[in-house]
């Protein structure tokens, strides 16, 4: 089955440390998020790419780094520089980049700070 | 800047009634699309249904319904007979503009309902 697969499901972080999200789809889609969300919240919009080797910042992308080598993949990395990195964080893709498509979602990444 | 507003923190219906989850929506983009999405406990995001904004129909998917009011920039989705496993929370969310090429979803906070039997 198509699909997008997160990995860990669970991570922790120490102080000081970077840490990289992983996200794969096969589903042969263009464009792919990553979205962050809080306890309670909605989600909001880290980086997005719409093809690979490029990538553009979302709304909160300080403190995260993307990579786009892949179509397949697009693993985010949660540097130090992000002091509040604990959080859900989920991959999608869609097929469509204006955007007419749903995005279809990860499982999820839960990161919390040793 | 477009904005998406829940403002039912929690609903509660019982088993096989209908339900109404309100969602608001501000652009000034003519062309747009709203999105629900269904988030259960385990976290995974999973797609309900869409509304264009040049569709001339409401959007159904099953028991989903959506009431797209444009005038009034709403887009409520209806659930018709509820059932234990629509427990969840519920996203409105619109496709942003962030730039000519390409987009990615702004989100809603969320309306969190809780269906008992």
């Amino acid at each position: 089955d198509g699909g997008i697969t997160q990995s860990p499901k669970y991570l922790f972080r120490k102080e000081g440390q970077n840490v990289t999200l992983s996200c794969e789809q096969n589903l042969n889609h263009d464009a792919m998020y990553w979205y962050r969300q809080d306890p309670g919240q909605g989600l909001r919009l880290i980086y997005y790419s719409q093809i690979v080797n490029d990538f553009q910042k979302g709304d909160i992308a300080e403190g995260y780094s993307v990579s786009r080598e892949k179509k397949e993949s697009f693993p985010l990395t949660v540097t130090s520089a992000q002091k509040n990195p604990t959080a859900f964080y989920l991959c999608a893709s869609s097929r469509d980049r204006r955007g007419n498509q749903p995005q279809h979602f990860g499982d999820g990444t839960r990161l919390s700070i040793l | 800047a477009q904005k998406i507003t829940q403002t039912q923190p929690g609903m509660f219906v019982q088993e096989k009634e209908a339900v109404t989850l309100d969602c608001t929506y501000d652009t000034s983009d003519p062309s747009y699309g709203l999105f629900w999405y269904k988030q259960p406990s385990s976290g995974e995001m999973i797609f309900l249904i869409y509304q264009g904004s040049y569709d001339q129909q409401n959007a159904t998917e099953g028991r989903y319904s959506l009431n797209f009011q444009k005038a009034r920039k709403s887009a409520n989705l209806v659930i018709s007979a509820s059932q234990l496993g629509d427990s969840a929370m519920y996203f409105c969310a619109m496709r942003g503009t962030l730039n000519q090429a390409g987009t990615a979803l702004i989100f809603g906070k969320g309306t969190t309902l809780s269906v008992s039997s």
